[in-house]
């Protein structure tokens, strides 16, 4: 069971253009984390978030974290190839020693 | 070793049959994690390792699940009398593991049984 939804489920678009992937939950978290998924391997950490409202840029990829610290959006701007992946939001747990509660995921594929 | 280390990569398993996954963590990381991924979810939690405690074994879906980190390294996940649910990739994950490294997960490339 998910407790953290992800919208859309999958998304196909051109190289250049832009994306959003969303995550929301009814639960409170310390803190998001979204990860990046390729066949055959383990998620990677991309980025982590703690503070409500609070917005952090990695190169091409922003990302937010709601004021209630319940959702959370990735923003990538001027699509490649190579962020062709499954896209991971998972929220830590609050006092937890590191438990994280996954979203189903977002397939993303960049075509040139 | 440089990541985590996970083996087998592919496992095919006969309904019925035990199976052991094994998961060597980053040198000096002393919270490992198992995680359980269907086809087309996300990452379910199974147990948590600190050390060679296990202190959190909640996720594990039955009493066919059982892990075990005797030496506070290396991890082995065994299931028993597989199902064709057990049919996933399963996901080792080893931090640091206090304050804010708890938090910061590698995870190894992942184990995929499939269960005839």
């Amino acid at each position: 069971t998910q407790l953290l939804e992800q919208s859309p489920q999958f998304l196909s678009i051109q190289e250049g253009e832009n994306l959003t992937v969303y995550c929301n939950s009814s639960s409170v978290f310390s803190s998001l984390q979204w990860y990046r998924q390729e066949p055959g391997e383990g998620p990677v950490l991309l980025v982590t978030v703690v503070t409500g409202g609070e917005v952090k840029k990695l190169k091409r990829l922003t990302f937010q974290f709601g004021d209630a610290r319940k959702d959370s959006s990735l923003h990538i701007t001027a699509a490649q190839p190579g962020d062709t992946g499954l896209y991971l939001c998972a929220g830590v747990e609050t006092d937890s020693w590191g438990k994280l509660q996954f979203g189903a995921g977002t397939q993303v594929v960049v075509t040139p | 070793g440089a990541g985590v280390s996970q083996s087998p990569r592919y496992k095919v398993a006969k309904r019925g049959q035990d199976v052991a996954l094994r998961c060597d963590p980053i040198s000096g990381h002393v919270s490992l994690f198992w995680y359980q991924q269907a086809l087309g979810q996300g990452p379910e939690f199974l147990t948590y390792f600190q050390n060679e405690a296990q202190l959190d074994k909640s996720g594990l879906p039955s009493d066919r699940f059982f892990a075990e980190r005797p030496e506070g390294s290396v991890s082995t996940l065994k299931i028993q009398r597989t199902q064709q649910e057990d049919s996933a990739v399963y996901l080792c994950a080893s931090s640091l593991g206090g304050g804010i490294g708890a938090n910061v997960l590698t995870f190894g490339a992942g184990s995929r049984l499939t269960v005839l």
